[in-house]
């Protein structure tokens, strides 16, 4: 099994502060990595899929960056709103169709 | 409106009653794969199918059988459902085969509790 690790596991900030948080993983044998948002009674959705070392990808206010050779992405947050609470779930896909998710960051933004 | 269905959302059921939670999408994805989530875990795979008829293991399939009839279709079994099994059910689907390259679309989740 593949060991993805999120950290942290949870992290609360008030509104208006810019936070990151990682997703570690072994650097041998690196596909794509995604990342996805989900919301309480909701179901995960997509934020980014990455391929190359060195990509960046931006939404809005969130980014990430990819290092594939030390074996992590980081999601940024820039401005941090309350709508933006929600746990954030990074996973890496194999090629032959396995996918094995982190446990995730839970982000709550205090008004 | 493209999307993927699961059924039912809820269920509550006793240990050993066959049962089975439907999941279909109508984006004519190839991939398809079933997740279950625990609390204070993330999705751990259960199967996962990269056609039609064609269907593997992931890292949880113990106690679960899938079958894939139909490219729109991807139901998950359980047939002798015991208290372990109690947990959110989510079916995901991708564009590409394997589900590397492109996003997976996830259903609303299923919430077993298997008394």
């Amino acid at each position: 099994i593949l060991n993805v690790e999120q950290s942290p596991q949870s992290l609360h900030v008030q509104e208006g502060d810019s936070t990151n948080f990682t997703c570690s993983f072994p650097s041998s044998n690196f596909y794509a990595l995604h990342w996805y948002r989900w919301e309480t009674a909701k179901s995960p959705e997509a934020l980014f899929v990455m391929t190359l070392n060195g990509d960046e990808k931006k939404k809005g206010r969130i980014s990430a960056t990819l290092n594939t050779k030390e074996g992590y992405s980081y999601l940024y947050i820039k401005g941090s709103q309350p709508e933006d609470s929600a746990t954030y779930l990074c996973a890496l896909p194999t090629n032959a169709g396995k996918s094995t998710f982190g446990d995730g960051t839970t982000l709550t933004v205090k008004p | 409106e493209a999307q993927v269905t699961q059924n039912p959302r809820y269920l509550i059921t006793v240990t050993g009653k066959k049962l089975t939670v439907t999941c279909s999408q109508n984006m004519n994805h190839e991939y398809m794969s079933w997740y279950r989530q625990d609390p204070g875990l993330g999705l751990r795979q259960i199967y996962y199918s990269m056609n039609v008829e064609v269907t593997d293991k992931g890292d949880v399939p113990e106690g679960y059988k899938v079958s894939r009839k139909e490219k729109r279709n991807f139901p998950l079994i359980l047939e002798s459902p015991s208290p372990n099994q109690t947990s959110l059910y989510f079916c995901a689907s991708s564009f590409s085969a394997s589900g590397t390259y492109n996003e997976q679309f996830f259903g609303p989740g299923t919430r077993l509790t298997v008394l």
